[in-house]
């Protein structure tokens, strides 16, 4: 079955260092691949997606995410993170091109100033 | 544009009662979903609407119905509400199927079954 795998449930980083946060996905072929951010009490928003093309794809608030095939891995970063990042982040997959994506379970980022 | 718009926000249930999740977009999407986010599980699909007229199950549709009333209300509605309804609930729409559109989310639904 497919699944999206978050591994860390935690992350805790200096405001102003570098981040990363891992998702790596079980599918046969190319899903489509997205990261969604979700701040306290509110809604998710779509921060980037990757459906083809260049595999380093730009979003919102300086947010990066690199899709690597051969590691099914679409994992998200920031050079410098900001105390207003401090949220939880999604990585979800659309496999059968019908809208319906899986999430994975979530990593919590914790900003030290 | 107000986007997503969920009602009531909050809403306490006892046993066995029954009540609706309301829905609404205007945004003219065509496709709308209610997902149920429970701690440490990520967000799960309950339902989704392709189109008006259409609703089909997600991975967790029982204790659940839906109503597809028209193109922008999408109700789920818990019949008699058990404890292990106890959760977030988070409508989202987005412009059609067919692969990578954004989904855009409502505020949530907190659901407290006792």
């Amino acid at each position: 079955a497919q699944s999206v795998t978050q591994p860390d449930i935690h992350i805790t980083v200096s405001e102003g260092a570098s981040l990363e946060l891992r998702c790596n996905y079980s599918y046969g072929a190319t899903p489509y691949l997205f990261w969604y951010v979700q701040s306290p009490g509110q809604g998710l928003q779509l921060l980037l997606k990757y459906f083809s093309g260049d595999t380093l794809v730009q979003g919102i608030k300086g947010f990066e995410a690199e899709f690597k095939r051969s590691q099914s891995s679409f994992n998200l970063r920031k050079p410098s993170v900001h105390w207003s990042d401090a949220a939880e982040y999604f990585c979800a997959v659309e496999v059968n091109r019908d809208d319906k994506i899986i999430f994975g379970k979530g990593t919590r980022l914790h900003i030290l100033p | 544009n107000a986007g997503v718009t969920q009602t009531p926000k909050f809403q306490v249930l006892k046993t066995g009662q029954s009540m609706t999740l309301q829905c609404a977009q205007d945004m003219n999407h065509n496709s709308m979903y209610w997902y149920r986010q429970d701690p440490g599980m990520g967000l799960r699909l309950i339902y989704y609407s392709a189109s008006e007229g259409t609703t089909d199950k997600g991975e967790v549709p029982n204790g659940y119905n839906v109503s597809r009333l028209n193109k922008r209300e999408f109700s789920l509605r818990l019949e008699s509400a058990a404890p292990s309804q106890t959760s977030v609930y988070f409508c989202a729409s987005s412009w059609t199927s067919g692969g990578a559109n954004e989904q855009f989310f409502g505020p949530g639904t907190r659901l407290t079954v006792l």
